[in-house]
């Protein structure tokens, strides 16, 4: 079956430490996106990437790093520079994200508490 | 600034009758516009989607109707179902250039029997 895998669903971090969130997918998509859900604001958008080793700063993108060296693969670092870490992380994907109705591909996500 | 924008954070329907979910935006560049429904701890589900050339798209059960004059989207389910029972988010791109979908803060619709 294709789709998206986060990984892992649930982490704790303490304070000051770096933390990477894992995101492949197997639909052959060439845009991947990053996504922070709170309570009450939606969904925000940190990073995305229409292409392998390209990728743009989104809303959001303070205190976060990502790489595309893989098109199956956009891993999100959350560094300890980022303030208000805990939250729900979404990955997502689509064909591309320069023409057309762009239809977003959610995978299940990623609940990061930081204690 | 938000520029998608979901002004009630819950509704509550009973089972058979219809729901409607609503959505106003700010950006009247934005030209298509989209549903995704979301269980707790899952991904959001593309659920029906609408392009600013038209005024209504149905789907079953789901129908989106836009007024662009109005800049407001709505979601009827009709009849509602308990498995209806979700977060819905609309979200609003421009189709040219689409790189990003601009997300409304959600709206929790809970079915009762």
């Amino acid at each position: 079956d294709g789709g998206i895998t986060q990984s892992p669903k649930y982490l704790f971090r303490k304070e000051g430490q770096n933390v990477t969130l894992s995101c492949e997918q197997n639909l052959n998509h060439d845009a991947m996106y990053w996504y922070r859900q709170d309570p009450g604001q939606g969904l925000r958008l940190i990073y995305y990437s229409q292409i392998v080793n390209d990728f743009q700063k989104g809303d959001i993108a303070e205190g976060y790093s990502v790489s595309r060296e893989k098109k199956e693969s956009f891993p999100l670092t959350v560094t300890s520079a980022q303030k208000n870490p805990t939250a729900f992380y979404l990955c997502a994907s689509s064909m591309d994200s320069y023409s057309g109705a762009n239809v977003l591909t959610f995978g299940a996500g990623s609940r990061l508490t930081v204690l | 600034d938000q520029q998608v924008k979901q002004n009630s954070p819950s509704l509550s329907v009973q089972e058979g009758r219809i729901s409607i979910l609503n959505c106003d935006y700010t950006n009247s560049m934005f030209d298509y516009f989209l549903w995704y429904k979301k269980y707790p701890a899952e991904g959001p589900t593309f659920l029906i989607s609408i392009s600013s050339i038209k005024d209504k798209n149905e789907d079953g059960r789901f129908t989106v109707f836009l007024n662009k004059s109005a800049k407001h989207l709505s979601l009827h389910i009709v009849p509602s179902q308990p498995g209806d029972s979700a977060v819905y988010f609309c979200a609003a791109s421009l189709i040219q250039g689409a790189q990003k979908l601009v997300f409304g803060q959600g709206t929790r619709l809970t079915i009762n029997p």
